[in-house]
């Protein structure tokens, strides 16, 4: 199995600030990680997949990088509707979750 | 539009066996375009994969779980199904069907609404 590894857990921020999300493997994959939006008491919702393809309808302030073992997941400014929990899912070997990052105030 | 409606119990018996279906409407589950998954989210934790199955019968199944799951799909009423053998309170989570492209980068890009199972004596 191919371990993901999200730091922070969590994070507090505030409307307008800049905030990146790190995600690792436990192997090289390449550019095969997703990225999803999870807001409570619904399902998640993909953001970004092979790494930095931003999805149809995803504000252009989330952005990804990253290849090989570390990927980010960056949003440029903030919104109040972006207090979420995100995950990141690699897609090389049998799907994998990260545990999370839950951003909050 | 394509939905996804998870059903089966919501409640489950420790050490019995766990069976829930997902149906599809708007497409057909035979769709080359796709792979069809079960993932499961406990309450307040995060989310852990359990299985895919592909339009051709092809399985995946997370190792984790033990050899405990078995996919299917049900060609007859374009559903998929999901069993978990020897549950325990530790199997108490909600469960989506989800559906994944099936290409080099895959995806899960949508979604039931999920179903809360319950394992309790």
């Amino acid at each position: 199995d191919i371990q993901m590894t999200q730091s922070p857990s969590s994070l507090s921020a505030s409307v307008g600030d800049r905030v990146t999300i790190t995600c690792r493997a436990s192997q090289h994959i390449s550019n095969f990680l997703n990225w999803y939006q999870q807001k409570p008491g619904n399902v998640p919702k993909v953001l970004i997949s092979a790494a930095s393809n931003l999805q149809s309808g995803v504000p252009s302030r989330f952005s990804g990088r990253g290849s090989g073992t570390e990927f980010f997941l960056t949003i440029s400014s903030l919104q109040p509707e972006d207090y979420a929990t995100y995950y990141c899912q690699q897609c090389y070997g049998t799907p994998t979750f990260g545990q999370g990052t839950r951003v909050d105030i | 539009q394509v939905q996804l409606q998870e059903s089966g119990p919501g409640l489950v018996k420790p050490s019995q066996t766990l069976s829930l279906t997902c149906s599809v409407s708007g497409d057909t589950i035979t769709n080359n375009l796709y792979s069809w998954n079960w993932i499961r989210q406990p309450a307040g934790k995060g989310l852990e994969w359990i299985a895919r199955i592909f339009a051709g019968g092809s399985t995946n199944k997370n190792p984790s779980l033990g050899g405990r799951t078995e996919i299917a799909l049900g060609t007859t009423k374009n559903q998929i199904s999901l069993t978990l053998t020897s549950v325990t309170a530790a199997d108490t989570a909600v469960y989506f069907c989800v559906r994944s492209t099936y290409n080099v980068n895959s995806y899960f890009d949508l979604w039931g609404q999920g179903i809360l199972v319950t394992v309790s004596s």
